[in-house]
């Protein structure tokens, strides 16, 4: 099957500093990443939907000059958390697909997630 | 904001004993989708039904998907430790730009 590799798994870091996360599609091309946050025990909430070659689409609530988007090519889409603070900390998943025909009648197919703890 | 909702929230079976799960939503979907996940980690794909269907099997996992009561159930017979884990289910929603939005989980605990 298809296999989203995502890095880093963990991070810690300083309040203030800027975290970048990369999520890659290793042997298919991606038109479209997911990007989902995880506090503990809960539910995933979608972040924003990434398409290769244009701005970010973001959900309500979510502050898109806080977590930048990039989705420069069709295998690489990166998540920058800028000025992290404590309240950031989370577990961050992504999630690539082909393209919007495939994920709405297939499986998604997942990251393996990055843990950020910021100090 | 979630549209699933899974109950119960946390579910504690003795291991052999099956366990079963809910997920209602509220929009229409194209399909709706199991995942689990181990503490900490990515998510796996479990199972994928869709709206069309209404029964799906696979391995010791049986879902099923009733769109008049906008709800779905997994059923894992004979469990085993390794199935300790968070499952969720997940729409794409027709009603949301075919977005995947995820249900707020059941945390299973397998009993030795």
């Amino acid at each position: 099957g298809a296999v989203v590799s995502q890095h880093p798994s963990w991070v810690i870091c300083k309040s203030g500093t800027s975290v970048k996360i990369e999520c890659r599609s290793l042997d298919f091309q991606a038109t479209t990443m997911f990007w989902y946050r995880q506090f503990p025990k809960q539910s995933l909430m979608l972040m924003a939907t990434s398409n290769e070659g244009s701005k970010a689409t973001y959900e309500q609530g979510v502050e898109k000059d806080k977590f930048l988007i990039n989705h420069a090519s069709l295998t690489l889409s990166t998540l920058t958390v800028t000025s992290a603070h404590p309240e950031d900390s989370s577990f961050y998943i992504c999630s690539a697909v082909r393209d919007r025909e495939s994920w709405t009648n297939e499986k998604l197919f997942f990251g393996s997630g990055t843990q950020l703890s910021v100090l | 904001s979630q549209q699933g909702e899974e109950d119960p929230q946390a579910l504690s079976i003795q291991e052999g004993e099956n366990a079963t799960m809910n997920c209602s939503y509220k929009t229409s979907i194209n399909n709706l989708q199991w995942y689990r996940q181990n503490s900490g980690r990515g998510l796996v794909h479990l199972i994928l039904i869709r709206s069309n269907e209404r029964e799906k099997h696979s391995g010791r996992l049986r879902v099923t998907l009733d769109t008049s009561k906008k709800s779905s159930s997994l059923l894992i017979t004979a469990s085993r430790a390794a199935d300790t884990a968070s499952y969720f289910c997940a729409t794409c929603s027709v009603d949301r730009d075919d977005k995947i939005i995820f249900g707020k989980g059941t945390r299973l605990h397998i009993l030795p």
